[in-house]
């Protein structure tokens, strides 16, 4: 059973746009949602993380919102690069140990 | 401040041999996880090391086996290796686990022929 749900599986945005990326999960015991970039032949890299006592959070052109009562949390990239260009996986892990649920992942396009 | 580093890149084996991948974590973290990284099922949890203690441990078969040393050192080790092994495989350090920031290994890939 996938624990973190995550949509779209790809998604293409203008330069300059807005890019969005959805993700649901089930268990209410998760308290800490990272999102990670991955570029082709990296590892992936932590953009930025949420606890549920928080409703968003933002650093730089990223944005976390949570929506707790819905077990829904997206990203936002404001002002989209090419640079932006990545794969984006949302994640969910429980207050103790360091096991992250993963969701499937999205591949984002940013044309110019 | 290093990052996380994985040794090697990358391997080729064949199947039915063994292999063994090295994480070094960044300085004064003392979590180490791995991770299965492939197209078809994304990235899944192995295991992780705490203190030298595996701490948890996800559903993979136990051919699938890891350990930490004192200086928070990993390897994992894969016996009896099958061609679905090939993947990219990740480690991740943290300084105490439990839900906080984990920084992630280039990966070593993995290709079994």
């Amino acid at each position: 059973q996938q624990q973190v749900k995550q949509s779209p599986q790809s998604l293409i945005v203008q330069k300059g746009g807005i890019s969005i990326i959805n993700c649901a999960y089930e268990n209410t015991a998760f308290d800490y949602f990272p999102w990670y970039q991955q570029f082709p032949g990296k590892g992936p890299a932590l953009l930025i993380a949420i606890r549920p006592d928080v409703s968003e959070k933002k650093e730089g052109r990223f944005t976390i919102s949570f929506n707790k009562s819905a077990k829904q949390f997206s990203l936002h990239i404001m002002d989209s690069q090419p640079g932006d260009s990545a794969t984006y996986f949302c994640a969910a892990s429980y207050h103790t140990g360091n096991q992250f649920y993963f969701g499937t992942g999205t591949s984002l396009t940013v044309i110019p | 401040k290093a990052g996380v580093t994985q040794t090697p890149r990358y391997l080729i084996k064949t199947r039915g041999q063994q292999v063994t991948l090295s994480c070094s974590p960044i300085s004064g973290h003392r979590s180490v996880s791995w991770y299965q990284q492939t197209p078809g099922q994304g990235l899944q949890f192995l295991f992780e090391y705490f203190s030298e203690t595996q701490r948890n441990k996800g559903n993979f078969p136990g051919r699938f086996s890891g350990r930490q040393f004192s200086n928070s050192r990993s390897e994992m080790n894969v016996s009896t290796l099958e061609l679905g092994d090939s993947a990219l495989y990740l480690c991740a350090s943290s300084m105490e686990g439990g839900g906080t920031e984990a920084f992630f290994g280039q990966g070593t890939r993995l290709t079994v022929v």
